[in-house]
């Protein structure tokens, strides 16, 4: 089974610095995929930035960007210039991407990113 | 843009009774999804669906859990009898086929399901 590990459970950032978040994976597939969601305190899930295994180049979305190291299986996400509106929880999230779609996503624990203004 | 959504937004239950959550998932998605989230918690995956029956189902999901797609629109979550370890965050998700198969998992906002 797919384990996903965010070994930071707070980090936190002055407001318009960069700040990077962890996360490392374990599995023995080569096809799947990574993604970043965000969890305000409302508890919504929202998509930051997903990543493709089988492609090399780092996803970027505005601010945020992944560094993507497939064979440390590791998956951080950068955020500059970072806003007080970015102060949330943060998951790491594993899908496989053999199911075609059955499969669910493996979440980390989450790191909490507090942004001081 | 479309979104996933979610009725109600709390539930609150007593022990033993049955609930069902609601989600309507975006219109031209075709695998829908049940996580939960304890409060403090990671995410979990409880089940996919597609093609009007499940795909995958975790662990969580035993037989006090069903799924349904009642309609052409609504997706369903029912918890047959409730106990209070089932209070949590109950998300659904849905997404769309790609080329490369199911692509991103779309999120709705989330029931609140309290157990007393």
């Amino acid at each position: 089974a797919q384990t996903v590990t965010q070994s930071q459970p707070e980090m936190s950032v002055q407001e318009a610095e960069t700040v990077t978040l962890s996360c490392t994976y374990d599995t023995s597939e080569s096809d799947y995929y990574l993604f970043w969601y965000k969890q305000p305190p409302s508890r919504q899930m929202i998509l930051v930035i997903r990543q493709e295994a089988y492609k090399q180049q780092n996803a970027t979305e505005n601010r945020f960007s992944v560094n993507f190291q497939k064979a440390a299986k590791s998956f951080s996400l950068k955020i500059s210039d970072s806003q007080l509106g970015d102060a949330a929880m943060y998951f790491c999230a594993y899908r496989s991407a053999r199911g075609g779609g059955a499969d669910g996503l493996t979440f980390g624990k989450g790191t909490h990113l507090i942004i001081q203004p | 843009e479309p979104e996933v959504t979610q009725t109600p937004s709390h539930q609150v239950t007593q022990m033993g009774q049955e609930v069902i959550l609601r989600c309507v998932p975006i219109s031209n998605h075709l695998y829908f999804y049940w996580y939960r989230q304890i409060l403090g918690q990671k995410v979990e995956f409880l089940v996919s669906f597609y093609n009007n029956e499940i795909s995958e189902k975790s662990e969580i999901f035993d037989d006090q859990f069903s799924v349904e797609r009642p309609d052409g629109s609504n997706f369903t979550l029912k918890i047959r009898s409730t106990k209070l370890e089932d209070s949590a965050m109950y998300f659904c998700a849905s997404t769309k086929i790609g080329p490369r198969g199911a692509d991103t998992q779309y999120f709705g906002p989330g029931t609140r399901l309290t157990v007393l």
